[in-house]
């Protein structure tokens, strides 16, 4: 069983739709992270959550919206998208986030298709 | 500014052969970590190895070995005798202030 759950893993939602990306974290993690991996593209660090604050968002478009109810739980909230906002999200945990040798562990992504 | 550059875009092998992943940074953090990552097709980043910049003793775990030499800036990969189930992208990464990942490895072998 992996340590980070993302669910759903597949989603096809219309520009108008509002949908939502769930992650959970069974690790005992305090900082989780969402990374958005597009075709041709490094990845992304989106947003940084430590201990359910946010402490980084990498001018990500308003339309993409996060929440941190608690230190194992973190969603995305998705509204009014483009089609290039399709690609794949990832969830991702940490021990602490400041700290350079935490090894950061991934979900298995969540595949978006924005039509 | 932090920079990992994976200068091979992608690379096919046939499977037993030996292969090497190159990964080269940049920094001017004093302490730092490595990792390499292994993304299958179903999407998840694996884990694999985390190295920190004041250890380059070389690691070997079953057919995966790692090079990390201090005086090039560079993080290799190998895959010695690989498998049909190495066919993966690679991520080579470098976190210092913050986490920077290379463009990644696409690593395909055939049968």
């Amino acid at each position: 069983e992996t340590g980070v759950t993302q669910t759903p893993r597949h989603l096809v939602m219309g520009m108008t739709n509002k949908k939502s990306l769930k992650c959970e974290q069974h690790l005992g993690h305090n900082a989780m992270y969402w990374y958005k991996q597009s075709a041709k593209k490094p990845l992304e660090l989106m947003f940084v959550y430590s201990l359910e604050e946010r402490v980084e968002n990498n001018s990500v478009p308003s339309r993409f919206s996060p929440e941190c109810p608690n230190s194992s739980h973190l969603f995305l909230h998705l509204h009014t998208l483009q089609p290039e906002d399709s690609a794949l999200y990832l969830c991702a945990s940490s021990q602490d986030e400041g700290s350079a040798g935490n090894t950061i562990y991934f979900g298995e992504g969540s595949w978006l298709t924005v039509v | 500014a932090q920079k990992v550059t994976q200068a091979q875009t992608e690379i096919s092998v046939v499977e037993k052969e030996d292969v090497t992943l190159d990964c080269v940074y940049e920094t001017r953090d004093t302490t730092y970590y490595l990792f390499w990552y292994k993304q299958p097709p179903s999407g998840e980043l694996v884990f694999l190895i985390r190295r920190n910049s004041f250890d380059e003793q070389n690691e070997i775990s079953g057919r995966y070995s790692w090079n990390f030499q201090k005086s090039t800036s560079s993080f290799n990969f190998t895959i010695t005798a690989s498998q049909v189930v190495d066919s993966a992208v690679y991520f080579c990464a470098l976190r210092g202030n913050d986490m920077r990942f290379g463009a990644g490895t696409r690593l395909t072998v055939k049968p």
